[in-house]
């Protein structure tokens, strides 16, 4: 499998427009993650779902943000409109929750994003 | 709502020197897991603890989870240069919402 798929890697956008980030899951695993990580913050917890469905929203910052997850195989988060505090790397992470390696995350390579 | 510490924030080592770092959440954690980053990568999953007071070991690495469930330690015996990145606790407080820890960033030095 080639694990976590994100993209884009690398994005700079000016304040106001929407950004889409996206995330393909390891096959199979039915928890999908959307982190942030910031040096002030660190890594946060923005949303997560299970089988598709959207169970923990409250990381959420504010409704510039939403994240849908239409089929088992992708996943995007969407902000609109961007603004500097937004500019982090933003992680997609997936997970099996049954077996020997349930719980455990598999983290993408990261999506910088830069607004500026 | 849910928070979890490390201390310390750095840690600068000479190469061949101990580590640790201390893991504390504000609420008790039905299980705890640890991750490493290197500089510009992504975190990597380590090991995961489930049980009261239980120690695991990895060649040079040593984790414990409290007796109460509520902290834990990560100890590097013999730092190599490898070593260098930041190491997160993260534990979920019952079910997979796995809150990650502040983080504590070890540099080795040569």
């Amino acid at each position: 499998d080639a694990g976590v798929i994100q993209s884009p890697r690398h994005e700079v956008t000016e304040m106001g427009q929407e950004v889409t980030l996206r995330c393909k899951p390891i096959s199979g695993h039915d928890y999908l993650f959307w982190y942030r990580q910031t040096m002030m913050r660190g890594l946060e917890l923005l949303i997560y779902f299970n089988n598709n469905v959207p169970i923990d929203d409250s990381g959420m910052p504010e409704d510039r943000f939403s994240a849908k997850m239409p089929n088992a195989s992708f996943s995007t988060l969407k902000i609109q409109p961007s603004e500097p505090r937004d500019s982090a790397v933003y992680f997609c992470a997936s997970s099996f929750s049954v077996g020997p390696w349930a719980n455990v995350l598999t983290f993408g390579a990261g999506s910088r994003l830069t607004v500026l | 709502g849910q928070q979890v510490m490390q201390i310390p924030q750095y840690q600068h080592v000479q190469e061949g020197e101990d580590f640790t770092t201390y893991c504390n959440s504000s609420t008790t954690l039905s299980n705890i897991q640890w991750y490493k980053q290197r500089p510009g990568g992504h975190p990597v999953f380590l090991i995961q603890l489930v049980k009261s007071g239980e120690v695991k070991k990895q060649k040079r690495l040593t984790f414990q989870f409290g007796e109460a469930k509520k902290n834990s330690s990560l100890h590097i015996t013999a730092t190599q240069t490898t070593d260098v990145g930041t190491y997160f606790c993260a534990g979920p407080p019952g079910t997979y919402k796995y809150i990650f820890g502040t983080g504590t960033r070890l540099k080795v030095l040569a």
